[in-house]
């Protein structure tokens, strides 16, 4: 799997958009970006993933760059319950070994009223 | 459902003793995986499991053993209790390969 770096640490304003950067400049084709967030002392919990598309959910936005070797997570309105680490990884999703997921250190995010 | 379900929350060993970490999920999930969290790091993964029978290392397995007799149940044998070995323990699961994981609450284990 292709290695992520993210910067260790960042503040965000609660109510504002939290904007997480990610690169991946190794990524090869057929790897997605995967965001998973763990809040302290909790398992870690699914965000969102994608390929090359643009993605979107409840929780969060994905941008990926054209040519793949960075992308964001954006929490549209940060509250303070969205204090935590969030992890990038890249991974290959339809591997035959099953569906490891490789943490790095993460961006710890603090969200501040 | 219950989703992913891990006991003891907590337990101190001494070194030398032996437990097994239980883990279960409800989720009827085919994929289940063990991973440990030393403080301040990400996760490593110890061992999964594909499916019923099957189970392979990860990237930290020594010192543990698995099995996995039920889709259920993924329970993680600590044989000989080392304090290198004291760190949180979190089990995940999953349904299909590409398909996001579900993580257990985490058992933290301390080993002296």
């Amino acid at each position: 799997d292709a290695k992520t770096t993210q910067p260790p640490s960042m503040d965000c304003a609660e109510g504002r958009a939290a904007n997480l950067p990610c690169n991946h400049s190794t990524i090869s084709g057929n790897e997605y970006v995967y965001w998973y967030r763990q809040i302290h002392s909790q398992g870690p919990q699914y965000i969102i993933h994608g390929l090359k598309n643009n993605e979107t959910n409840e929780m969060a936005s994905l941008i990926i760059t054209e040519d793949r070797k960075s992308s964001t997570l954006i929490l549209p309105h940060a509250t303070l319950r969205d204090t935590a680490v969030y992890y990038c990884i890249v991974r290959v999703a339809h591997e035959a070994a099953g569906n490891k997921l490789t943490f790095g250190g993460g961006t710890r995010v603090l969200v501040k009223p | 459902n219950a989703g992913v379900t891990q006991t003891p929350k907590f337990r101190i060993l001494k070194i030398g003793q032996s437990m097994t970490l239980q883990c279960t999920q409800d989720m009827n999930h085919n994929y289940m995986y063990w991973y440990r969290q030393d403080p301040g790091m990400g996760l490593k993964l110890i061992y999964y499991s594909v499916g019923a029978g099957i189970t392979d290392k990860g990237e930290v397995p020594n010192g543990y053993n698995v099995s996995r007799s039920t889709t259920e149940d993924f329970p993680l044998r600590l044989e000989l209790a080392a304090p290198s070995q004291t760190s949180v323990y979190f089990c995940a699961s999953n349904l299909h390969r590409g398909y996001e994981q579900y993580f257990g609450p985490g058992t933290r284990l301390t080993v002296t």
